[in-house]
């Protein structure tokens, strides 16, 4: 069964700082990845979505990466802002469903 | 493109009574649409797979007479909640699949508040 963890559970960073939000998964056996931010209460909104043949993607102040033999994926932020602030979740695409992480809540400090 | 919507946006009802939510995919066709329950502070847990003219395919944990699923045409799948109850209190959130690749990207519906008194 496929589990998806992401480090850490919350994270608080000031404006304007870099950051890295981590996403790892027990089966590697995937066709894809997909990064969503979900504001409080909302749906989600797709980020970036990774083919299992690709390395990373970009759209933006964000690039996320896949290693599929170890299993991980991260979220680069670059020049963080206040409108950032929301839970990120991965979700992996395998065995015929999309299973998602425990998710990363994050704060950006004005 | 690929817009899901769900109606009602958030619903209370009374314990004992049956609540229905929409999914609809406004400008592609989904023959696979997912319903998927998010209890507060905890992640998606995928309920159903729903494909259209066909029985939907629940999860283990997940009681098929509890949340009847209908997906009747290429745009539109209901979640039917019978008999509701306290704790199936939840965000509900679908998504629909456009072609009939299984690994093509799913579009995410706005989720339905469900509050049971």
């Amino acid at each position: 069964k496929q589990e998806v963890t992401q480090i850490p559970a919350a994270l608080s960073v000031p404006e304007g700082e870099n950051l890295v939000l981590n996403c790892s998964f027990t089966d590697s056996a995937i066709y894809n990845l997909q990064w969503f931010r979900q504001d409080p209460g909302k749906g989600l909104t797709s980020l970036l979505l990774i083919q299992s043949s690709q390395r990373e993607q970009t759209s933006g102040r964000l690039n996320a990466s896949l290693d599929k033999s170890s299993g991980r994926s991260t979220l680069y932020i670059a020049a963080s802002q206040p409108g950032d602030s929301a839970t990120y979740l991965c979700a992996v695409f395998g065995n015929e469903k999309l299973t998602f992480g425990t998710g990363t809540r994050l704060t950006i400090i004005p | 493109g690929a817009v899901v919507s769900q109606h009602p946006s958030w619903v209370i009802c009374k314990s004992g009574t049956s609540v229905k939510i929409e999914c609809r995919s406004l400008d592609f066709q989904a023959t696979t649409m997912f319903w998927y329950r998010q209890f507060p502070k905890q992640s998606l847990m995928l309920m159903a797979t729903s494909n259209e003219g066909s029985k939907a395919t629940y999860e283990q944990g997940v009681e098929k007479d509890k949340f009847l699923i209908n997906h009747a045409s290429l745009t539109l799948s209901t979640l039917t909640v019978t008999s509701a109850h306290p704790e199936d209190s939840s965000f509900y959130i679908c998504s629909a699949r456009p072609g009939t690749a299984s690994y093509n990207e799913q579009f995410f519906g706005p989720g339905t508040r469900l509050t049971v008194l």
